[in-house]
């Protein structure tokens, strides 16, 4: 299985709204409601932020969001704030029962 | 409050068994739809998942890792256990488990530990 299809970067100003996409295939994104986002700090582990497509854990901001159509899911983040600039992925159930992450999105705050 | 910590060699030679461990506290692997996983990280790369065990013992594997991996549990010990064998350099990496509470809808890794890194050297 290959990984879903991240843009290397996204970039944005403080309070500006951005989005990141994640692409897969009809066998893994756009088969299964199960995708999730994560953001990683530098040298820091993953923090899961969106899962299950758009649903957001206990204690996540409201500014993330998450959604999909098709083959393609999304990550939104409204507000920009300075402390959102990390790397973020996805990743989403397969048809082989199995998982595949993408392959980052680096976000820079402007 | 949920923890998990990943142990094991910080320098692999090639060829060589990889065998990672990871304690965890504040759940329970034999929860229904509790789950527990590895994923990976080579230095400035991106995630890579690895393996996923359940607590009814079913097992995931990486369709392109799956001859080379192993996860086991230990439920009284509150472990699991990662095996990877004929490491190379291209599997350095920082390693990390994470714990899966399907058990409350979430299908992602909720918590994840501070991973290890292991090196292969060339």
């Amino acid at each position: 299985q290959s990984a879903l299809t991240q843009p290397a970067s996204v970039s944005g100003s403080p309070g500006q709204s951005i989005a990141i996409s994640c692409t897969g295939t009809s066998s893994d994104v756009g088969g299964y409601n199960y995708v999730s986002w994560y953001q990683q700090h530098p040298g820091k582990a993953p923090k899961l932020i969106i899962h299950d497509v758009s649903n957001r854990p206990s204690g996540v901001s409201n500014r993330f969001s998450g959604s999909k159509s098709g083959n393609t899911a999304s990550l939104t983040i409204s507000g920009l704030l300075a402390e959102d600039e990390a790397d973020y992925y996805c990743d989403s159930y397969t048809s082989s029962s199995t998982w595949v992450f993408g392959g980052g999105t680096k976000l820079t705050v402007l | 409050q949920i923890t998990l910590k990943e142990s094991g060699p910080t320098l692999v030679k090639p060829t060589q068994t990889l065998t990672l461990t990871c304690t965890f506290s504040g759940f329970s692997l034999s929860t229904t739809a509790v789950g527990v996983g590895w994923i990976r990280q080579p230095p400035g790369k991106a995630l890579e998942w690895l393996a996923l065990i359940y607590w009814n013992d079913d097992k995931r594997y990486s369709p392109s890792l799956k001859r080379r991996l192993t996860i086991t549990k230990d439920t009284s010990k509150n472990q699991v256990v990662l095996t990877m064998t004929n490491m190379d350099p291209v599997d350095t990496a920082t390693y990390y488990c994470a714990h899966r509470p399907e058990d409350r809808g979430i299908r992602g890794f909720d918590s994840w530990g501070q991973g290890t890194l292991v090196t292969v050297p060339s």
